[in-house]
């Protein structure tokens, strides 16, 4: 199986910061990577889907880069809203699995 | 718009099975596989496995595997994900998700069920 590591697993920020989330996959998947975000008690939302393209309906102020086993999922200028916990997956090949989280807490 | 709605929460006893459904609308059933995730308490999100509304083709997690039925009614519109043999560490937030068939990613979630094991 494919194994994805995140970093940092949480981090303290203030509004209107720049927010950047690393994922590593410990071998090559291409652009096959899935940026989510989850807040508590509820489903994960679909951020950027094939690396770097963002979802329908999701801010601009959420990019993704990188290819080939290193990902950025960075935030621009984090807001009020964008308190959560996000999650990297790669889609190459089943088991699709995920990273194992990074928290944004409010700093 | 695209709504996933599943059935509600169950408290099984260890070696019982559970059948959590997840009923589709808003768009063309057939047109997108379902996978299904799920997270323990406090803990991150597991893939546990796919399933083609088309053709009923199936991948499941090797960690699931041989305990894990994935099924789809497109009378309904309605997906089922049935685990047997159900250990405490089954206790989590089971949820369905749509996957378009381009490109692998979970596009629409449902709310999630939340399965107990406990004796």
């Amino acid at each position: 199986d494919i194994q994805m590591t995140q970093s940092p697993s949480s981090l303290s920020a203030s509004v209107g910061d720049r927010v950047t989330i690393t994922c590593r996959a410990s071998q090559s998947i291409s652009i096959f990577l899935n940026w989510y975000q989850q807040k508590p008690g509820k489903a994960p939302k679909l951020l950027i889907y094939a690396a770097s393209s963002l979802q329908s309906g999701v801010p601009s102020r959420f990019s993704g880069s990188g290819s080939g086993t290193d990902f950025t999922l960075t935030i621009s200028s984090l807001q009020p809203e964008d308190f959560a916990t996000y999650y990297c997956q790669q889609s190459v090949s089943t088991p699709y699995t995920f990273g194992q989280g990074a928290k944004v807490e409010i700093k | 718009q695209v709504q996933l709605v599943q059935s509600g929460a169950e408290v099984k006893k260890p070696g019982a099975s559970v059948k959590v459904s997840c009923k589709a609308s808003g768009y063309n059933f057939i047109a997108y596989g379902i996978s299904w995730v799920r997270q323990a308490p406090g803990q991150g999100l597991e893939w546990m496995g796919w399933i083609s509304t088309y053709n009923g083709n199936t991948k499941y997690a090797q960690k699931v595997q041989g305990r894990v039925t994935m099924t789809t009614d497109t009378s309904t519109t309605t997906a089922y994900m049935e685990l047997r043999s159900l250990r405490s560490d089954d206790t989590a937030a089971y949820y369905c998700a749509r996957e378009p068939t381009d490109w692998a990613h979970l596009d629409s979630w449902g709310q999630g069920t939340l399965v107990t094991v406990s004796s």
